[in-house]
């Protein structure tokens, strides 16, 4: 059964910090695996990974993804009280299917 | 516990056909969210729904789309008299509380208009 599995599931962390956050996947027909960051009405699109060893980077964040054991991080640096949200992972099949994970929710303190 | 259910996976409707999907929430929660995804777009808030009620529907066009959410039974995202325009995955979440983070995903229903 296909799935997708984040962890941790909470965080808290002080201003400064840096974060690691984990996303896992067990999906057939892999095309690429996406983050998100929700915090409003609708999750922000952050990063989408298709290949393995390439990190993509905007700003103090970044995501690498490794096809081969079949997970992904983001690295937050740096950490603001503007980063506290729910970080959402999702994988998208050639089917154009998508599956989200449960999500990490991130709290920044002052 | 079975997480947010949403069916039908893949529904394919004509012009001008009505198209209904539902979504069960995970049990306890009663807070409802729906979404859109359009090709090559981001996830795009429709409609925020409490037991029986519409809380924010800032995101659903104002013509043929309705959402509700009964006291029994699961939610159910309504499009009336589809276009092609209409084709997209529609994604629902559900929570506990109140609050726009830290829920559940269903899969999603992809709706097909041919």
């Amino acid at each position: 059964e296909d799935k997708v599995v984040q962890s941790p599931l909470s965080l808290v962390v002080h201003e400064g910090d840096t974060v690691t956050l984990n996303c896992s996947y067990e999906v057939t027909n892999f095309r690429s695996l996406l983050w998100y960051k929700q915090e409003k009405k609708a999750p922000t699109f952050l990063f989408m990974l298709t290949s393995s060893g390439i990190e993509k980077k905007s700003g103090r964040l970044s995501s690498i993804l490794d096809k081969k054991e079949l997970f992904s991080i983001l690295n937050i640096t740096a950490t603001q009280t503007g980063d506290s949200a729910v970080y959402l992972c999702a994988v998208e099949d050639n089917n154009n299917d998508m599956r989200f994970g449960a999500g990490t929710r991130l709290t920044v303190k002052p | 516990n079975a997480g947010v259910m949403q069916n039908p996976r893949h529904l394919v409707r004509r012009r001008g056909q009505e198209a209904r999907l539902r979504c069960s929430p995970m049990k306890g929660h009663s807070h409802v969210y729906w979404y859109r995804q359009l090709p090559e777009e981001g996830l795009k808030f429709m409609v925020y729904l409490q037991k029986e009620n519409i809380i924010d529907e800032s995101g659903m066009p104002k013509e043929r789309f309705s959402a509700e959410f009964p006291k029994e039974g699961p939610s159910i995202l309504r499009i009336q008299q589809v276009v092609r325009g209409d084709s997209a995955a529609y994604f629902c979440a559900s929570s506990p509380t109140a609050g726009h983070y830290g829920y559940t995903f269903g899969s999603g229903t992809r709706l097909t208009v041919v």
